[in-house]
This record gives C-alpha cells, structure tokens and sequence, in this order.
C-alpha cells in the first residue's frame, strides 16, 4: 500500500510475555519514529531512525524496550516481559525528509497492545 | 511535565459555527507549531503548522494563530462540519535545522453537532 502499515494492528499479551511490533515505512521514506499512545494522553516520542541508523532512542520507557531498522526500511519495537502500563497504542510514522519536520511525517494505524 | 498542554478535553460546537481550540506550551525553544486530527483507529494526520515568525497562517477553513509572548496558539475551524469531528492534537518542535522530535499535547476531541 501507499501509506504506514503496522501489524499487528491489536495484541494481547500475558504481563511478562515479549511482544514485537512491525512498521512497514511509506517506500523510500529515510526518516522512522516511533511514538507510543497511553489511553487519554497525546503521542509520546519513543525512539526515531535515520535510515537504519537509530539516532535518537533518548523517549524509550526502559530497557525493556527495544527497536531496530536494519535494512533502513522495515523497522520493529520489541517490548520484553511486557506490564500492564505498556498497554497503549504504539504509533510508527515515516517522512522522506531526514529534517523530518512535522508536516511531512505520515502515520500509521496504530498496534494496540493489551497487556493482561 | 507537560510541555505541551490541550486543558480542554471535548469540545462540542454546532454545525456551522466556529470551533476554537486552544493550546498552551512552556518551552521557549519551541519554534515551529503544529496540529494534527485523529479519527478513531486511524493515525493521526497533518492538518496546519505556523512557525514562530507568523502570528497567523490560514488554510481553507482552518485557520491557526500563535501567541509567543502567551506561550499560546489556536485553531479556528469556521465553518465547522460534521467531518471535522475527531481529535485534534497541538504540537511542537524547536525549528532549527536537523532533525528534532514533535512533542503532542493531550488532544481534545472536538464534536460537531449537524
């Protein structure tokens, strides 16, 4: 397709099992961020690639997260032993830009992650 | 620290009247603003910027003032429609060149009553 594609698109997962959440980046897109969403709250910035080099990772919640690019196109954010406060929707966006100015990013759907 | 704050979380407004979304931020490296709408299930999308050298940028129906000395900007929708309802998030980022990651206000869902 043309756009941001995320799968899976909803996932429910034990506390303590690992999840791992694909970002398919608009064709030839160089700029990769992903944000995640808690109910209510606006997106916060987790991490963003420049290619598949990762340059800013400095919103990762912890080390249990972790996120890779490493073709410069695919990307996926890993959670391990996911908590309950990991529920939320987890937002992949994409620009051609490397500036990455906020006008040129587009978004993806959303993985919706539950954590039970 | 919310350095981006929407304190009105809905908003109704009747159809064809003027919807006015407000925005308040608190870091002065902010320079260029912008907002994006979500609809349910889907990713949010662009919908207007203005960089701190405006005081006002318009767009069709959309138009978005900016306040620096206030630390504040708004969205104007006139007239509104029903397809404007959705979530409209405010947000930020300092202008200088290279890359530097967006910072989202909370949102506030905005629902336009035909």
């Amino acid at each position: 397709g043309a756009g941001v594609s995320q799968s899976p698109r909803y996932k429910v997962a034990k506390r303590g099992q690992d999840v791992a959440l694909r970002c398919d980046p608009i064709s030839g897109h160089v700029s990769l961020f992903w944000y995640q969403q808690a109910l209510g709250q606006g997106p916060e910035f987790l991490t963003y690639f420049q290619n598949e080099a990762q340059l800013d990772k400095s919103g990762l919640p912890s080390d249990r997260f972790f996120a890779e690019r490493p073709e410069g196109s695919v990307s996926t954010l890993k959670i391990q032993r996911t908590q309950q406060e990991d529920s939320a929707v987890y937002l992949c966006a994409s620009s051609a830009n490397r500036t990455a100015s906020g006008n040129t990013i587009y978004f993806g759907e959303g993985s919706w992650l539950t954590v039970v | 620290d919310q350095q981006v704050k929407q304190n009105s979380p809905s908003l109704s407004v009747q159809e064809g009247r003027i919807s006015i979304l407000n925005c308040d931020y608190t870091n002065s490296m902010f320079d260029y603003f912008l907002w994006y709408k979500k609809y349910p299930a889907e990713g949010p999308t662009f919908l207007i910027s203005i960089s701190s050298i405006k005081d006002k940028n318009e767009d069709g129906r959309f138009t978005v003032f900016l306040n620096k000395s206030a630390k504040h900007l708004s969205l104007h929708i006139v007239p509104s429609q029903p397809g404007d309802s959705a979530v409209y998030f405010c947000a930020a980022k300092p202008f200088y060149g290279g890359y530097q990651k967006v910072t989202f206000g909370t949102g506030t869902k905005l629902q336009v009553i035909p």
